[in-house]
């Protein structure tokens, strides 16, 4: 029962530095999505993507790249980490197109650039 | 664009007390779901309980039920007989059905404290 598997958990990153957080589920869902935390905010979307090959950008892409080659895999690149982007980001997936529409979210990763 | 607010960024409630988080939206939708998600300070963003716009009936999940208001776009979830472990971030958000492609649109959150 994996459900939704984020890591790493933490993150320290220097500024300019570039890394990927790994997302994977086991529960066949088409749709992935990428979010982010920030204090005194609700989660907003980073990007999405609907099936493997299929990707689109949520309300906050700027500074993130995704890619979808598998239905289970859906990593998140930051590609010049910069502070603005210390928050805690959450990979979650569902069904899509089901009336059944229930996001499974991973546990999280803190991300701090310094 | 959708939007989801939460009036009250923290909450507090005696154990075994009745509390009611609200929530209110907006959408042009008529087809939509809307969700309250808890968030313990383990960071994992946990389902409580969901809705249908096109159900008029509440929902209900044990101890918490919802009151869903369509017509005014409102969305409150009511927990009774508080226990500590109800301690959390509440967020209210709100999934467009006719293709799910926006993702979630969530409020900023409530902070629930549960005094002993």
């Amino acid at each position: 029962n994996a459900g939704v598997t984020q890591t790493p958990k933490f993150q320290v990153l220097k500024t300019g530095q570039s890394m990927t957080l790994q997302c994977a589920q086991d529960m066949n869902h088409e749709y992935m999505s990428w979010y982010r935390q920030d204090p005194g905010m609700g989660l907003r979307l980073i990007h999405y993507s609907v099936g493997a090959g299929i990707t689109d950008q949520g309300e906050v892409p700027n500074g993130y790249n995704v890619s979808r080659s598998t239905t289970e895999d859906f990593p998140l690149r930051l590609l010049s980490a910069a502070p603005s982007q210390t928050s805690v980001y959450f990979c979650a997936s569902s069904y899509w197109g089901a009336r059944i529409a229930e996001a499974f979210f991973g546990q999280g990763t803190r991300l701090t650039v310094v | 664009a959708q939007t989801v607010t939460q009036s009250q960024p923290e909450m507090s409630v005696q154990e075994a007390e009745t509390v009611t988080l609200s929530c209110t939206y907006d959408t042009s939708e008529s087809d939509y779901y809307l969700f309250w998600y808890k968030q313990p300070p383990s960071r994992q963003m946990i389902l409580v309980i969901r809705q249908e716009a096109y159900k008029q009936q509440n929902a209900t999940e044990n101890r918490f039920s919802v009151n869903f208001q369509k017509a005014a776009k409102s969305f409150s979830l009511k927990i009774s007989d508080s226990q500590l472990g109800d301690a959390a971030m509440y967020f209210c958000a709100l999934l467009y059905s006719g293709g799910g492609a926006d993702g979630l649109t969530f409020g900023k959150g409530t902070h629930l404290i549960i005094q002993p």
